[in-house]
């Protein structure tokens, strides 16, 4: 079955240190791998997603990530993190083989000092 | 905002009643999907329609059923509450049933006392 492991519960950075959450999945074929932000109260936002293609994803607020077949990894990353990006990240795959649900890492909640 | 509406905000009840949460796709979409978010079990999807039928089933208890209309929200109905239903549940659409993004509502929590 597949799964997604984020090793990381709770990460402190400082404003403007540079971040990195990792992600592993479990999955026999290339998956679909997506990473969710949650802020306090709110739903899941999209901050980016890998479907295929270039391994090094773009996506909004400064992120990206890596896809690393090799690793089984997606981690996430950002240069320089603002104090706006406090959180909870969550990692996510999908198949689409008998279905397109989401399965859910357990989150890592990012707290950032000032 | 994601496009996607969920109904109601906030909901507190009781053990052994029932409630439904309400959920609008983005406009176009036309899979739903329901998620539950709770402190013990993270984030575990319970179930899916695509145009109006079941698609998909994930972890959803008997007491738990949703069907999506010809308008295309969809409502989710918990039953026989217990206070472990007490969560986050989450609505997301897509465009199609497969390989597309899911958008996600901003949720609707439920304290079952």
């Amino acid at each position: 079955a597949q799964s997604v492991t984020q090793p990381d519960i709770h990460i402190t950075v400082s404003e403007g240190a540079s971040l990195e959450l990792r992600c592993n999945y479990s999955y026999g074929a290339t998956p679909y791998l997506f990473w969710y932000v949650q802020s306090p109260g709110q739903g899941l936002q999209l901050l980016l997603k890998y479907f295929s293609g270039d391994t090094l994803v773009q996506g909004i607020k400064g992120f990206e990530a890596e896809f690393k077949r090799s690793q089984s990894s997606f981690n996430l990353r950002k240069p320089s993190v603002h104090w706006s990006d406090a959180a909870e990240y969550f990692c996510a795959v999908a198949t689409y083989r008998n279905t397109d649900k989401l399965i859910f890492g357990t989150g890592t909640r990012l707290q950032v000092f000032p | 905002d994601s496009g996607v509406t969920q109904t109601p905000k906030h909901l507190i009840t009781a053990t052994g009643q029932r409630v439904t949460l309400r959920c609008s796709p983005r406009s176009g979409d036309l899979s739903v999907y329901w998620y539950q978010q709770s402190l013990d079990q993270g984030l575990q999807f319970l179930i899916q329609y695509y145009n109006g039928e079941e698609r998909a089933k994930g972890n959803i208890l008997e007491r738990f059923s949703a069907q999506q209309f010809p308008d295309l929200h969809s409502e989710l109905n918990l039953s026989s509450l217990e206070l472990g239903d007490s969560a986050l549940y989450f609505c997301a659409s897509s465009v199609s049933d497969s390989t597309d993004t899911q958008y996600f509502g901003p949720g609707t929590r439920l304290t079952v006392l």
